[in-house]
């Protein structure tokens, strides 16, 4: 099955710099990359998501890039603020109608000092 | 915005103990899932279901088990004989389907607010 690694597990930055978390995976066949943000104590939440058929998305701060023949995909946030500490999780999935069990990986702690 | 709604919001059940819990998905969904995450690691799949059927399961979906979409709104979860591993946060998700045209639009799941469990 998928296997999805997630780097680095803790991450200080500083209010305004910008961040990056990078997840591997192990199956060619996914084609469906969410990430999700998590606060403590409350469910995770779709913060940007990108599909196989494009190389880069970006939503505001935040952008997701992908590399389909090497397998990984990033998430980058700019000029950080203190309200995007948070775990984030990336995710991977093969998209087939009825089925879409993501494989998360092991989760990035972003921490950003004011 | 829509959401998914889960209840209880925390449950403390003996070991051995049946437990059920509930969810409500967005109602336009049609793709309902479990997911579980222990405290501190990673969320991890349990079940999906579609069309009135369980279109996949992970190793951890074992016989303790089972889902049910009872009433055509509501979506449960049932285990039946809990186990102290059983502990952790549970969370109930529904996603729509994937538009092919549509190439910047954001199609993953909602989650819903989540039932921890706690098994003593």
């Amino acid at each position: 099955g998928e296997n999805v690694e997630q780097h680095p597990s803790t991450l200080s930055v500083q209010e305004g710099d910008s961040a990056v978390i990078k997840c591997t995976y192990s199956d060619s066949a996914s084609n469906y990359f969410p990430w999700y943000k998590q606060e403590l104590g409350k469910r995770p939440q779709l913060i940007i998501d990108i599909r196989s058929n494009v190389g880069e998305k970006k939503d505001q701060r935040i952008a997701v890039t992908l590399n389909k023949t090497a397998k990984h995909f990033s998430l980058h946030i700019t000029e950080t603020q203190p309200e995007d500490s948070a775990v984030y999780f990336c995710a991977a999935s093969i998209w087939v109608p009825g089925r879409r069990a993501l494989t998360f990986g092991s989760g990035t702690r972003l921490q950003v000092q004011p | 915005e829509p959401e998914v709604t889960q209840t209880p919001s925390h449950q403390v059940t003996q070991m051995g103990q049946e437990v059920i819990l509930r969810c409500v998905p967005i109602s336009n969904h049609l793709y309902f899932y479990w997911y579980r995450q222990i405290l501190g690691q990673k969320v991890e799949f349990l079940v999906s279901f579609y069309n009135n059927e369980i279109s996949e399961k992970s190793e951890i979906f074992d016989d303790q088990f089972s889902v049910e979409r009872p009433d055509g709104s509501n979506f449960t979860l049932k285990i039946r004989s809990t186990k102290l591993e059983d502990s952790a946060m549970y969370f109930c998700a529904s996603g729509r389907t994937w538009d092919r045209g549509r190439r910047n639009s954001n199609y993953g799941y909602t989650f819903g607010s989540g039932t921890r469990l706690t098994v003593v």
